[in-house]
């Protein structure tokens, strides 16, 4: 069964580094959409992606972040100079197409920690 | 904005009674509502999808429900076993298509 897979599954980075979180969306959806979840809160909307462009983000998801899609089958989420609150567990994930019935399905993770 | 809720925050069964999972959210205008499972360190499962037209959903021994009008999803799991323990989650999808969000979720216990 196809599935959305995430690289590294674990990064550590010194606070004011630039990491890049790489997601690979299951090969024929159209929309992509990074989360992150903080060790013990809920998980939290950052952003949407579709065709080529950001459909939606949220307060979170300000000027020191950024996405792209650089080829066919990656879609990647840039942190420019991490802070330690960004320290969490970042999802990506991919959906078909139709946001009434088309189900939103979640990769592994990256557990991004800061030092 | 949405504010999502789960009730109760912890349960613990024995293996085989039915269960019911609560989630409320503030805001009706939904396209869907979707019930995920997390296991402790891992990603998200998608359990269930349920459409804002929709009244019930059902796969395997979990059933979900929805009342939009009153901001309410239910889910039930019959005959629990110790391999459905983890959390779940329920979100809500905006009409912007985009965003889901997350309740703090239910976590679930069941001992052989």
């Amino acid at each position: 069964e196809p599935e959305v897979t995430q690289t590294p599954s674990h990064q550590v980075t010194q606070m004011g580094q630039e990491v890049i979180l790489r997601c690979v969306p299951i090969s024929n959806h159209l929309y992509f959409y990074w989360y992150r979840q903080i060790l013990g809160q809920k998980v939290e909307f950052l952003v949407s992606f579709y065709n080529n462009e950001i459909s939606e983000k949220s307060e979170i998801f300000d000027d020191q972040f950024s996405v792209e899609r650089p080829d066919g089958s990656n879609f990647t989420l840039k942190i420019r100079s991490t802070k330690l609150e960004d320290s969490a567990m970042y999802f990506c994930a991919s959906r078909f197409g139709r946001p009434s019935t088309d189900t939103q399905y979640f990769g592994p993770g990256t557990r991004l920690t800061v030092l | 904005k949405q504010e999502v809720t789960q009730i109760p925050a912890a349960l613990s069964v024995p293996e085989g009674e039915n269960l019911v999972l609560n989630c409320s959210f503030t805001d009706s205008a939904i396209y869907n509502l979707q019930w995920f499972r997390q296991d402790p360190g891992k990603g998200l499962t998608s359990l269930l999808l349920i459409q804002s037209s929709q009244r019930e959903q059902t796969s395997g021994r979990l059933n979900a429900s929805l009342d939009k009008s009153s901001g309410r999803s239910t889910l039930y799991i019959a005959a629990s076993q110790p391999g459905d323990s983890a959390t779940y989650l329920c979100a809500p999808l905006e009409t912007s298509g985009s965003r889901l969000t997350f309740g703090e979720g239910t976590q679930l216990t069941v001992n052989p």
